[in-house]
């Protein structure tokens, strides 16, 4: 079946420094990934919309300078933490179809991210 | 790693009829428990979480969903689905420090 690979799955990282996360769907092509984050003991939040070839869509508070998206291809879209702080450490996670709306929606297995 | 399984991806009902969606995982650890609800043309909103304490959860818009930590299952309910219940649901579980989300159910509730 339809698989959505994330990585790394965790990472730790000194403040002030980039960090980049990968989402790749191993066997369709997605032309519309999405990033979530998630915080401690709160549900996700969309973060942006990623759309191959184009510039990716933001959801409202989300700094797209911050919070760098990247989708060269079909198979793969990029996060990009730049500059990071202490609060932007959480769960980072991804998620594609590999058809229309009808079709299910795969997860990465998320990265968690600790900025220290 | 930990997985989540939800079957019967389509689901369909007429108004009235109770809905219940499974959702079964492998961890046997400690684990949190999630059902989020995605309308048509809107993103992931969270219906209902379990944490600690009383199994049976009560969420948003007439739903719950009962923690049955010897099955490893978080089913959902809704006694009389209405038409605005159509919609794509996930379960999910956070369990080991990693998160993981079931496939999804598409229900759609004829008037």
């Amino acid at each position: 079946g339809a698989v959505v690979s994330q990585h790394p799955s965790r990472v730790i990282c000194k403040s002030g420094t980039s960090v980049k996360i990968e989402c790749r769907s191993l066997d369709f092509q997605a032309t519309t990934m999405f990033w979530y984050r998630q915080f401690p003991k709160q549900s996700l939040m969309l973060m942006a919309t990623s759309n191959e070839g184009s510039k990716a869509t933001y959801e409202q508070g989300v700094e797209k300078d911050k919070f760098l998206i990247n989708h060269a291809s079909l198979t793969l879209s990029t996060l990009t933490v730049t500059s990071a702080h202490p609060e932007d450490s959480s769960f980072y996670i991804c998620s594609a179809r590999p058809g229309g709306y009808n079709s299910p929606l795969h997860f990465g297995n998320g990265t968690r991210l600790t900025v220290t | 790693a930990q997985s989540v399984s939800q079957h019967n991806h389509h689901v369909i009902l007429s108004e009235a009829a109770s809905l219940e969606l499974g959702c079964n995982y492998s961890y046997g650890g400690t684990v949190n428990l999630f059902w989020y609800v995605q309308y048509p043309g809107q993103h992931l909103q969270l219906l209902l979480k379990y944490f600690s304490g009383d199994p049976l959860v009560k969420g948003i818009k007439g739903f719950e969903a009962e923690f049955i930590k010897s099955k490893f299952s978080f089913n959902l309910r809704k006694p009389s689905v209405q038409w605005s219940d159509t919609a794509e649901y996930f379960c999910a579980v956070y369990g080991n420090n990693r998160l993981a989300f079931g496939k999804g159910n598409q229900v759609v509730v004829i008037p």
